[in-house]
């Protein structure tokens, strides 16, 4: 069964840059996957970011941008702020199956 | 705009059967995955199935021969079973639409 991997914890501070990677163990996330990134924070649902590896929901902040990065899905916060804080996850379409990724908790400090 | 309400009991036994519900308010039923989602505590997403409004269904490997999703179209609602639970069952379970509208989550426990 995939396993996805992702960076279990990232530092930044505010207004800086940080990308958080998602890795498959079959091998490199091409454009053949979709890839979604959800932002959960503590005591919430979880909330989507980005679907289908690039795309934004209408009500995600223009900061967040999703790519493919050396055989990786990538999230990208450009002028990360305060409320960014949270963990951060990505789903891999992998056939019919889903596949979460282990989280990254994102601290902005 | 979109919005998922769920319900279920929130405490088994070991060996019972978790039964879930979630339904649907506001949009179309038709033309959407509906999943269920789990988070044991303090640990990350566990994708656990779905099933779109004509029926078909995909389940994880690990859980697949436990699990059933089922959908009532003439009452916009999905529901999750899960038979011989364990402990390790125990995890808040969430409810979605194409993973892009989430239910509030519930939790549920597995203990003697």
């Amino acid at each position: 069964q995939t396993v996805v991997t992702q960076e279990p914890s990232l530092t930044v501070s505010p207004g800086g840059t940080v990308t958080l990677t998602c890795a498959s163990s079959t091998g490199a996330v091409t454009s053949g996957y979709s890839v979604n990134w959800f932002q959960q924070k503590p005591g919430q649902a979880p909330r989507a970011l980005i679907y289908s590896t690039t795309n934004k929901h209408s009500w995600t902040p223009a900061r967040f941008s999703g790519s493919l990065l050396g055989g990786k899905a990538a999230l990208t916060v450009s002028g990360v702020q305060p409320e960014d804080e949270a963990d951060y996850y990505c789903l891999l379409y992998s056939g019919d199956v889903r596949v979460f990724g282990g989280g990254t908790k994102l601290t902005v400090l | 705009q979109v919005h998922l309400q769920q319900w279920g009991a929130g405490l088994l036994q070991p060996s019972e059967t978790l039964s879930l519900t979630c339904a649907v308010y506001g949009g179309s039923f038709s033309g959407y995955y509906w999943s269920w989602i789990r988070q044991p505590p303090g640990k990350g997403l566990e994708w656990i199935g779905e099933i779109t409004h004509s029926g078909s269904t995909n389940y994880d490997p690990s859980l697949k021969s436990r699990v059933t999703i089922s959908v009532d179209t003439s009452k916009n609602q999905f529901s999750l079973n899960l038979n011989s639970v364990t402990a390790a069952d125990t995890a808040i379970y969430y409810c979605a639409r194409d993973l892009m509208w989430w239910g509030q989550g519930t939790l549920v426990t597995v203990s003697s």
